[in-house]
């Protein structure tokens, strides 16, 4: 079973510009979970979608917004990007069944100049 | 809000001792903890886990301990092996709730 996949796994940007990142979970995990990590902070939590939802959301400004289609594909967009946008974006899949782990991607490394 | 807390960002060990990383968490909602491990360049693998309904879960040289009233548990790695060495993150969950995550602790096992 082929794992999560993220693309880009790279991408340089300018402040002010916005981008685009995919995710695809596993085959038949509908839950699809977005994550930022910087140096020293862990996991962020961004935002969790399930069956094409938004199922939960953490703290993040609204120029971080996502969508999940209806193969569970996920995107997530940063808009106006800020030089703190720079970051290890990682997405996780699960079945969507309360309490399953999480498997992650290998993350996208957004760097903003 | 830092709902699940390391405070170690790093821990130093011999190869073949014991490691222990530590893991508190403040939101007593939550009831099913897990720990990941991240190499460089790689996203975070699922390690163990375990439902607050126990307070010990064991899985080869991997074992966690939970601690409800202290609101703390830990992973215990015996014996340590120098492939061990990477970040672990504490993470923890309540019913249908996002997943919480620590800022993750380095792990080095010296040869």
């Amino acid at each position: 079973k082929a794992g999560v996949t993220q693309t880009p796994r790279y991408l340089i940007k300018t402040r002010g510009q916005q981008v685009t990142l995919s995710c695809s979970p596993i085959s038949g995990h509908r839950s699809v979970s977005w994550y930022q990590q910087t140096p020293g902070q862990g996991l962020q939590f961004l935002f969790e979608y399930f069956s094409e939802t938004q199922r939960n959301k953490g703290n993040f400004p609204g120029r971080f917004s996502g969508r999940q289609f209806s193969n569970s594909r996920s995107e997530m967009n940063v808009s106006t990007l800020e030089l703190g946008d720079s970051a290890l974006y990682l997405c996780a899949s699960k079945r969507g069944d309360t309490y399953n782990e999480q498997f992650f991607g290998p993350g996208t490394r957004l760097t903003v100049l | 809000d830092q709902q699940v807390k390391q405070n170690s960002p790093s821990l130093s060990v011999q190869e073949g001792r014991i490691s222990i990383l530590n893991c508190d968490y403040t939101n007593s909602m939550f009831d099913y903890f897990l720990w990941y491990k991240k190499y460089p360049a790689e996203g975070p693998t699922f390690l163990i886990s375990i439902s607050s309904i126990k307070d010990k879960n064991e899985d080869g040289r991997f074992t966690v301990f939970l601690n409800k009233s202290a609101k703390h548990l830990s992973l215990h790695i015996v014996p340590s092996q120098p492939g061990d060495s990477a970040v672990y993150f504490c993470a923890a969950s309540a019913y249908n709730n996002d997943m919480r995550f620590g800022a993750g602790t380095r792990l080095t096992v010296k040869p």
